[in-house]
């Protein structure tokens, strides 16, 4: 199975900041990377797909980019509705799809 | 609009069953592959389950094969997870998604979730 690892695992940052998330996967997915958003009690929301595809509706602070083993997410300028926890998923090599552990973003 | 609403959640004791149930509306529900995600208390996501768009093909997690059946009813566009031989360790909130673009990617349509709690 491939191996998803994010980066921070924790990350506490202020409004306005620049904040970048990484992923890195055990062996290549080619760019069959997508990220989501999870507030507390929430489903997961789909940011961003086929490693920098925007989903509509998702403001263009966000963006992605990677392809291989190496993706990133980023936030150019955290407004507060962003503050929630950042999971990637690889959907390369299936069964199973994985998902990393999770980045927590919190209000410094 | 695209609806997924689970239901069947519960408590129950190691060793039990229970099945849980995704209605899906507000698209073509037999044209598409269709997952179940679950979460544990304060964990990540994880994958558990699949099934394509005909249910014929299914495909499972390691840590619920043999335990776990997906099946799905494309007659009343619902979704079933049954569980048995269910262990504390699966406790968690339970999601059905839909499958995105390819079969293997997760949309942007997941329902609310159905707690699922093992205990004695």
């Amino acid at each position: 199975d491939i191996q998803m690892t994010q980066s921070p695992s924790s990350l506490s940052a202020s409004v306005g900041d620049r904040v970048t998330i990484t992923c890195r996967a055990s062996q290549s997915i080619s760019r069959h990377l997508s990220w989501y958003q999870q507030k507390p009690g929430k489903a997961p929301k789909l940011l961003i797909s086929a490693a920098s595809n925007l989903q509509s509706g998702v403001p263009s602070r966000f963006s992605g980019s990677g392809s291989g083993t190496d993706f990133s997410l980023t936030i150019s300028s955290l407004q507060p509705e962003d503050f929630a926890t950042y999971y990637c998923l690889q959907s390369y090599s299936t069964p199973p799809i994985t998902f990393g552990q999770g980045t927590r973003l919190d209000i410094k | 609009q695209v609806q997924l609403v689970e239901s069947g959640g519960g408590v129950v004791q190691p060793g039990g069953s229970l099945r849980l149930s995704c209605a899906a509306s507000g698209f073509t529900f037999s044209n598409f592959g269709m997952h179940w995600v679950r979460q544990a208390p304060g964990k990540g996501l994880e994958w558990v389950a699949f099934t394509q768009f005909d249910g014929i093909n299914k495909y499972y997690s390691v840590s619920v094969r043999g335990r776990f059946t997906i099946s799905r009813d494309n007659s009343k566009n619902t979704l079933y997870l049954q569980m048995n031989s269910l262990r504390t360790e699966d406790t968690a909130v339970y999601y059905c998604a839909k499958s995105g673009k390819s079969e293997w990617d997760l949309s942007d349509y997941w329902g609310q979730g159905t707690p699922v709690t093992v205990s004695s």
